[in-house]
């Protein structure tokens, strides 16, 4: 069975800290793919990264970088020197084959204040 | 470039009233289509997809159907809503490439408040 857990809930941190959110998946196949999505206050899903389990190589974009790990079957997500319009609902997705649909984690909440 | 129509943005619906919840995509052929639903403080779940025209995948058994009556059309619905039904559904699509594995993209999202 495919699941994706993200253990953390809640996340608050002040501006220009750090944060990571941790994502574990746990699928059988050897060809998978997984996804970061945000949640802002408006509800809209905004896409954010996808990454295919053949590709390890961590991702930086801006102040958002991802870390893959196979070995750990985690795909954590860190933003650098938060902000505030970083508040949102985060979340990581795995998705096995072409054509089915992304299962979800239950997202972490960030809380950036200033 | 595609965009994503879903209406109506809100809804308030009586228990045991019908629901249609409609969802258009622009800009692309023979997407998949999806309808996930968040309820309040949890994640969002799968409830339907669909890889063509008539064809549907139910992963959740609930009160609810879907149909896709044209390539870029996909509808939920309900006969009798239940209080449970509540929730943010969301629209999503995706390439319908069976080579390879995209994104979904997805709608504004209906907040459906069963009263």
């Amino acid at each position: 069975a495919q699941k994706v857990t993200q253990a953390q809930t809640e996340i608050s941190v002040v501006e220009k800290e750090d944060v990571t959110l941790d994502c574990v998946y746990e699928t059988r196949d050897t060809t998978y793919y997984l996804f970061w999505y945000k949640q802002p206050p408006s509800g809209e899903l905004v896409f954010l990264i996808r990454r295919n389990s053949f590709d390890e190589q961590n991702e930086i974009s801006g102040r958002y970088s991802w870390n893959f790990q196979k070995s750990t079957s985690s795909f954590n997500f860190t933003i650098t020197a938060s902000q505030v319009v970083d508040s949102a609902v985060y979340f990581c997705a795995l998705s096995n084959q072409a054509g089915t649909a992304l299962i979800f984690g239950k997202g972490t909440t960030l809380s950036v204040s200033s | 470039s595609q965009t994503i129509h879903q209406w109506p943005a809100t809804l308030v619906q009586p228990v045991g009233s019908p629901l249609s919840l409609e969802c258009t995509v622009e800009g692309t052929s023979n997407p998949n289509l999806y309808w996930y639903r968040q309820a309040a403080g949890r994640g969002l779940q799968l409830l339907f997809y669909s890889v063509g025209i008539g064809q549907i995948s139910s992963e959740v058994p609930q009160n609810l159907s879907a149909s896709r009556p044209q390539d870029r059309q996909f509808i939920l619905s309900s006969k009798k809503l239940l209080l449970s039904d509540s929730g943010f559904y969301l629209c999503a699509w995706s390439v319908g490439d069976r080579e390879i594995n995209t994104e979904a993209f997805f709608g504004q999202g209906t907040r459906l408040t069963v009263v």
